[in-house]
């Protein structure tokens, strides 16, 4: 059990790039979730994966947001057209998918939009 | 929105005393969570109390279950400086299923020597 990778760590980007973070969950999980987090609050749902498909999205993932899982293991999340209000810590996490199974954090990408 | 509020916002002790923290929420739940973050960091899980249980302890972490009043709390007792973190309860929105979890606002918790 390597623990759930992100890449990168750290971001900056000028407003109006894009951007695309990565997830590399444990190996043996087949759910795979994306959260968003601003200082001092909770993370936000964003998207979550059961293998290869993407089963919920928030209606935070706005039309500039766009994550996939192409063969159910690692999974990217991309922002295009940057904006300010995007700037926050980007969350991925896996688990088995079973009920009473905990999540697996990573340690985030931190974004931020100048 | 959140499902659930952690109370209080923020709380500071010094070391050795214990802290408590509470999480209401509003929907029926399986499960309820309890996570920790540490400053720039992801979260980490410490312990999952399931409906049908009041009470449930893991090393110096106590949590309490009252689905009564939709509510409950994480203990820590003996408190250390390596405490000093965020702590986020977390529920399935939808009861009964693996679906996406629902995190509160968190407590920050300050344990100072």
């Amino acid at each position: 059990d390597t623990g759930v990778s992100q890449n990168p760590r750290h971001k900056i980007t000028k407003r109006g790039q894009n951007v695309t973070f990565r997830c590399d969950p444990i190996s043996e999980h087949n759910r795979l979730y994306w959260y968003r987090q601003t200082l001092g609050q909770g993370p936000e749902f964003l998207t979550y994966f059961q293998n290869e498909a993407q089963l919920e999205k928030s209606r935070l993932l706005s039309d500039r947001f766009s994550a996939e899982r192409p063969k159910g293991s690692f999974s990217t999340l991309e922002i295009q057209r940057t904006e300010q209000g995007d700037s926050a810590m980007y969350l991925c996490a896996s688990s088995t998918g079973y009920l009473n199974s905990p999540l697996h954090f990573g340690n985030g990408t931190r974004l931020t939009v100048t | 929105s959140q499902q659930g509020e952690e109370d209080p916002q923020a709380l500071s002790i010094q070391e050795g005393e214990n802290a408590t923290m509470n999480c209401s929420y509003k929907t029926s739940i399986n499960n309820l969570q309890w996570y920790r973050q540490n400053s720039g960091r992801g979260l980490v899980h410490l312990i999952l109390i399931r409906s049908n249980e009041r009470e449930k302890h893991s090393g110096r972490l106590r949590v309490t279950l009252d689905t009564s009043k939709k509510s409950s709390s994480l203990l820590i007792t003996a408190s250390r400086a390596a405490d000093t973190a965020s702590y986020f309860c977390a529920t399935h929105r939808d009861p009964g299923t693996a679906s996406k979890l629902t995190f509160g606002t968190g407590t920050r918790l300050q344990v100072t020597l």
